[in-house]
């Protein structure tokens, strides 16, 4: 009964490809989020969803495009796929946008670009 | 040069040793201050948050403060196990710092 759950767990391409990465929650939570971890392990917010609505869209080039279906999915699409993509991302989730209640956090897709 | 700054980048300590890891922040707006562990592998794990009037919180045997004025937050671990063994992480509003490599040894 996982509460953050995001597949696949490791996903390896070669540049230029087009993949997704998916995330559900089973919390009941109203913001999902999308957060990248480089190689020097610092976590940055990508793209914050409220109710379904675009929240944080962090400088983030138009290749990747958030999609949530509904208020318990975020999904990201990766389009032409760059080597400086490999890292990674991680989804999460909270009861409410601003609120001072914890993010859950799943447990990451390890995305390596050959 | 990164709004949330940790000190020590890693640490090793024995088992049952007490430790304290630091974070300065220069990140305004506040809205809140959160520390997280993250074990290898797994996704961060949320320890305690603090808002901008508290300036301490437990959960068991973690204990951080918050001195807003000088824009510092501590997170002391008390009687420390094998399973302390992990990344902390401290996280100003939304900005996220690299983290404290914590290892305990036996």
């Amino acid at each position: 009964d996982t509460a953050v759950s995001q597949t696949p767990k490791y996903l390896v391409t070669q540049m230029g490809n087009d993949k997704s990465i998916k995330c559900e929650q089973n919390l009941g939570h109203d913001t999902m989020y999308w957060y990248k971890q480089d190689s020097k392990k610092f976590l940055k917010i990508m793209f914050s969803y409220n109710n379904k609505e675009l929240i944080i869209n962090e400088t983030v080039p138009n290749r990747f495009s958030p999609k949530s279906p509904d208020k318990a999915h975020l999904n990201l699409h990766i389009n032409s796929l760059e080597l400086g993509d490999s890292a990674v991302y991680f989804c999460a989730s909270s009861q409410e946008w601003g609120s001072n209640q914890p993010q859950h956090f799943g447990d990451g897709t390890r995305l390596s670009i050959l | 040069k990164n709004q949330v700054e940790q000190s020590p980048q890693s640490l090793i300590i024995l088992e049952g040793k007490n430790c304290t890891l630091q974070c300065n922040y220069t990140v305004s707006p506040f809205s809140n201050l959160r520390w997280y562990k993250q074990d290898t592998g797994r996704g961060p794990v949320s320890l305690t948050i603090m808002t901008f009037s508290e300036n301490t919180k437990s959960n068991g045997r973690y204990t951080a403060t918050l001195d807003a004025d000088t824009k510092q937050s501590s997170l002391h671990i008390t009687a420390s196990q094998l399973s302390d063994s992990a990344s902390y992480i401290c996280v100003v509003s939304v900005r996220f710092g690299a983290g404290t490599r914590l290892t305990v040894k036996p």
